[in-house]
């Protein structure tokens, strides 16, 4: 069975810029599995930061972007703020209805 | 901006079924997918299933197929998720989301979501 993969760590400067990737156990990450993201921070609801690879939600400041980066989809966040700190997730779409999540990236800025 | 409401925690015996549900407005219920998502103390999201009413059969991951039961009533523009068979590792908080799509049955990632019902079992 096909896994999502995201790294279980990352850390940040204030004002630096991190990019996360969201990837597969087999096989490429493309346009078709509709990568998203999204942000969770403790005991809150998660909060939807790019759908559909690359679109934003408004009100979803411009400094988190997402792309795709080789065999992976990407999402950068550029002048990380102590506010970025939190779980970030992604979404992929595995066809026939069903969607699967990433084990999430615990994003610390420090 | 679809908006989604979900209904208060609670709390049910090993063995028992809870359905917990998830009213939307601002959006066109009918042709958005709804689904819905879990996360137990301290893990990860995990998607279970989801449903496009205008479709009507429901798509289920494979772990909870067969103790999993998703339905929408158009008329009140609200999903449900029953879930049979409780367990302790069940205990989670239940997430709907939605994919507000124009198009019926395109996906794009989840753009809207519930607060969430605790679900706890416990004996």
């Amino acid at each position: 069975q096909t896994v999502v993969t995201q790294e279980p760590s990352f850390s940040v400067s204030p004002g630096g810029t991190v990019i996360l990737t969201c990837g597969l156990t087999s096989g490429s990450v493309s346009g078709s599995y509709h990568p998203s993201w999204y942000q969770q921070t403790p005991g809150q609801a998660p909060r939807t930061l790019v759908y559909n690879t690359y679109d934003r939600p408004s009100g979803v400041p411009a400094r988190f972007s997402g792309s795709m980066l080789g065999s992976k989809a990407a999402l950068t966040i550029t002048g990380a703020e102590a506010d970025d700190e939190g779980d970030y997730y992604c979404a992929l779409y595995m066809g026939n209805g069903v969607w699967a999540f990433g084990g999430g990236t615990k994003l610390a800025v420090l | 901006q679809v908006q989604l409401m979900q209904a208060g925690p609670e709390v049910k015996k090993p063995g028992s079924s809870v359905k917990v549900s998830c009213r939307a407005s601002g959006g066109t219920f009918r042709s958005n997918a709804l689904s819905w998502v879990r996360q137990a103390p301290g893990q990860g999201l995990e998607w279970m299933g989801g449903i496009i009413p205008i479709f009507g059969a429901p798509n289920y991951a494979q772990r909870f197929q067969g103790r999993l039961t998703i339905t929408a009533d158009e008329s009140t523009a609200t999903a449900y998720m029953e879930l049979n068979g409780l367990r302790s590792d069940d205990t989670a908080i239940y997430y709907c989301a939605s994919e507000n799509t124009v198009v019926p049955g395109a996906r794009e990632g989840f753009g809207s979501w519930g607060p969430g019902t605790l679900v706890t079992v416990s004996s």
